[in-house]
């Protein structure tokens, strides 16, 4: 079973500020974890995500996220806000083996104050 | 441009009436889901095929139906619609060995708007 917790369904930081998203998850098996995003009206995108190796990924548009498994965290990050950072962000998480269906945590709205 | 195309964008339908989601992907992904986004619950698993030809059930299946007949198409049909099935639909896919690697990346679709009224 597995399961994912993102605290906070709402978040404001001001543009040129350190963007903080955080995902905890549960998971029997060992994870693979992923954060996609969703821009108004859109599908949803694959910013980054951890599978084995390096515990901090890189992805797009500047954020990066960093697998913490002691914390079963998996938190993403931005050094400095962009206006087009505004959306929503979702941490999922998949066992790593066969199975390769994802559980969604519920969801994180992004505002960005100029 | 590759990619997943579902149809309509949006529709409004009588409660009752039947109604099919199309979703066709040009990637040749072998796997193939379809999602229900609800505000506040985030995204939840309907259905979903591993290849064409079989499917299985996710997390809130009822109501709804799905068919694999081919690679590149997964329908989802709507026997009776009812209210609670008013709700922003997604259909995605993915491949480990087309993306060559050993975990499931998926790839989503604009959605679909339902509207149960």
């Amino acid at each position: 079973a597995q399961s994912v917790t993102q605290l906070g369904s709402h978040v404001s930081v001001s543009e040129g500020a350190l963007v903080l998203l955080r995902c905890n998850y549960s998971s029997s098996v060992p994870p693979y974890l992923f954060w996609y995003v969703q821009y108004p009206n859109q599908g949803l995108q694959l910013l980054l995500k951890y599978t084995t190796g390096a515990t901090l990924v890189k992805g797009i548009n500047g954020f990066e996220a960093e697998f913490k498994k002691s914390e079963t965290s998996f938190h993403l990050t931005k050094p400095s806000a962009h206006m087009s950072d505004a959306a929503e962000y979702f941490c999922a998480v998949s066992p790593n083996f066969g199975n390769e269906k994802l559980t969604f945590g519920t969801g994180t709205r992004l505002t960005i104050i100029p | 441009i590759a990619g997943i195309t579902q149809a309509p964008t949006s529709q409004i339908l009588a409660a009752g009436r039947r109604m099919t989601l199309r979703c066709t992907q040009d990637m040749r992904h072998n796997a193939m889901y379809w999602y229900r986004q609800d505000l506040g619950l985030g995204l939840r698993l309907i259905h979903y095929s591993n290849t064409a030809g079989t499917t299985g059930k996710g997390e809130v299946p009822d109501g709804y139906s799905v068919s694999r007949a081919n690679t590149d198409d997964f329908p989802l049909t709507l026997a009776s619609a009812v209210p609670s099935q008013t709700s922003v639909y997604f259909c995605a896919s993915s491949d480990p060995f087309k993306s060559g690697t050993t975990f499931y990346e998926q790839y989503f679709g604009p959605g679909t708007r339902l509207t149960v009224t």
